[in-house]
């Protein structure tokens, strides 16, 4: 069946710092969304990108969708305490189910 | 507040036994799930039901079953014959079914083994 891979797994930033998490499909995709979920807590919808190309921002947070429909990233500048969590992709190429990447979980470093 | 409501929060199950994980939501939402969250790695999906008395497997439906008699409510019953059921499950609802649609997600319900 499809699969979405996200890497890394673990992202220890220093707070301040940037970084990406990406995610990655096998097949073509017709939408993408990112999920967050805080230590303890269930995932939190936060966008959906459905364009070829498609860039979207939240404050700190840039969603980008591959040319090609198979891939996507995640950009958190000036990294703070509160992005600490597990940041999972989530596609589709069948318009029925979403496949959950195995998500990237981020400490900071203060 | 609208929102999804899992219980228990926490469930212990002894060998052979069926347990019933309650779902229930007032978002007036169609569509509703079922996913096991395992360590490192994703949501899996194990039943979904996109109107009431209608539902379909996901990727991991075996030893799992399903009703969806009301539409605020989908329950999910973890069967003697789910030979690992230690994990975290996830509920979730989306206004209509599709996976172009946000899903919402409940509290969640842990299950453990005796």
């Amino acid at each position: 069946g499809q699969q979405v891979m996200q890497i890394p797994q673990y992202q220890h930033v220093q707070e301040g710092e940037d970084f990406t998490t990406y995610c990655n499909s096998s097949t073509t995709l017709s939408n993408i969304q990112w999920y967050k979920q805080r230590p303890g807590g269930h995932p939190v919808f936060l966008i959906q990108l459905v364009k070829s190309g498609e860039v979207k921002k939240q404050k700190r947070l840039t969603f980008q969708f591959g040319e090609a429909k198979k891939n996507s990233s995640l950009h958190i500048t000036a990294t703070q305490t509160t992005d600490v969590g597990t940041y999972f992709c989530a596609g589709s190429s069948n318009d029925y189910k979403l496949s959950f990447g195995a998500g990237t979980t981020v400490t900071v470093r203060a | 507040d609208g929102g999804i409501t899992q219980s228990p929060k926490y469930l212990f199950r002894k060998e052979g036994q069926n347990v019933t994980l309650s779902c229930e939501q007032n978002l007036n939402h169609d569509a509703m799930y079922w996913y096991r969250q395992d360590p490192g790695q994703g949501l899996r999906l194990i039943y979904y039901s996109q109107i009431v008395n209608d539902f379909q497997k996901g990727d991991i439906a075996e030893g799992y079953s399903v009703s969806r008699e009301k539409k605020e409510s989908f329950p999910l019953t973890v069967t003697s014959a789910q030979k690992n059921p230690t994990a975290f499950y996830l509920c979730a609802s989306s206004i209509k079914g599709g996976s172009n649609q946000p899903q919402h997600f409940g509290d969640g319900t842990r299950l453990s083994i005796l």
